[in-house]
């Protein structure tokens, strides 16, 4: 069955500082791959996500992730953190057989540090 | 503004009372569900419905059940209500195949 894992549940950094929030998969077969923002008291919001075709993705609010398949991985990394990107973020994994299952990982909270 | 709307907003509920969460979506999306988010857990999945009249189980479907009339309304009711049902709800749907999941603001659900 198919997994996520997220490495670190709470990741603090300084305000301009690298952000690299961690994701790693088990599947048998490349999956779909997203990453979700959660600020406080609301839904999930898209970032951004992987399907086909180029590796390296960019989302929004200056988020980008690569899809290392050797490594089963998809690590959410944003060159300068801002104090609004302290939210709760989630890796999520969508089999392209099954598409009714989207699994979640646990999530990594964000902090901000200014 | 189109998306999903959740209700009630929260809710404390007495152990073994019936409870049922309501899900609207007017983005016309054909599949729908529901999850669960707890601390350190992330979300679970409970239900889902890939169209209108048909529903499946998710990793956590114990102690609840939804039905799918129309597209739009995807309610989540809990028979009995037990204390470890406690946990923030959030419905979602998606357009097709491998679009995103929208969600919903959630219900927050206490159980005593």
């Amino acid at each position: 069955a198919q997994s996520v894992t997220q490495l670190g549940s709470h990741v603090s950094v300084s305000e301009g500082a690298l952000v690299l929030l961690r994701c790693n998969y088990s599947s048998s077969v490349p999956p779909y791959l997203f990453w979700y923002v959660q600020y406080p008291n609301q839904g999930l919001q898209l970032l951004l996500k992987y399907t086909t075709g180029a590796t390296l993705v960019k989302g929004i609010n200056g988020f980008e992730a690569e899809f290392k398949k050797s490594e089963t991985s998809f690590h959410l990394t944003k060159p300068s953190a801002h104090m609004s990107d302290a939210a709760e973020y989630f890796c999520a994994v969508r089999l392209k057989t099954s598409y009714d299952k989207v699994i979640f990982g646990p999530g990594t909270s964000l902090s901000v540090i200014p | 503004i189109a998306g999903i709307t959740q209700a009630p907003t929260s809710q404390i509920l007495a152990a073994g009372r019936r409870m049922t969460l309501r899900c609207t979506q007017d983005m016309r999306h054909n599949a729908m569900y529901w999850y669960r988010q707890d601390l350190g857990l992330g979300l679970r999945l409970i239900h889902y419905s890939n169209t209108a009249g048909t529903t499946g189980k998710g990793e956590v479907p114990d102690g609840y059940s939804v039905s799918r009339a129309n597209t739009d309304d995807f309610p989540l009711t809990l028979a009995s209500a037990v204390p470890s049902q406690t946990s923030v709800y959030f419905c979602a749907s998606r357009r097709t195949d491998n679009s995103p999941l929208h969600f919903g603001n959630g219900t927050r659900l206490t159980v005593t």
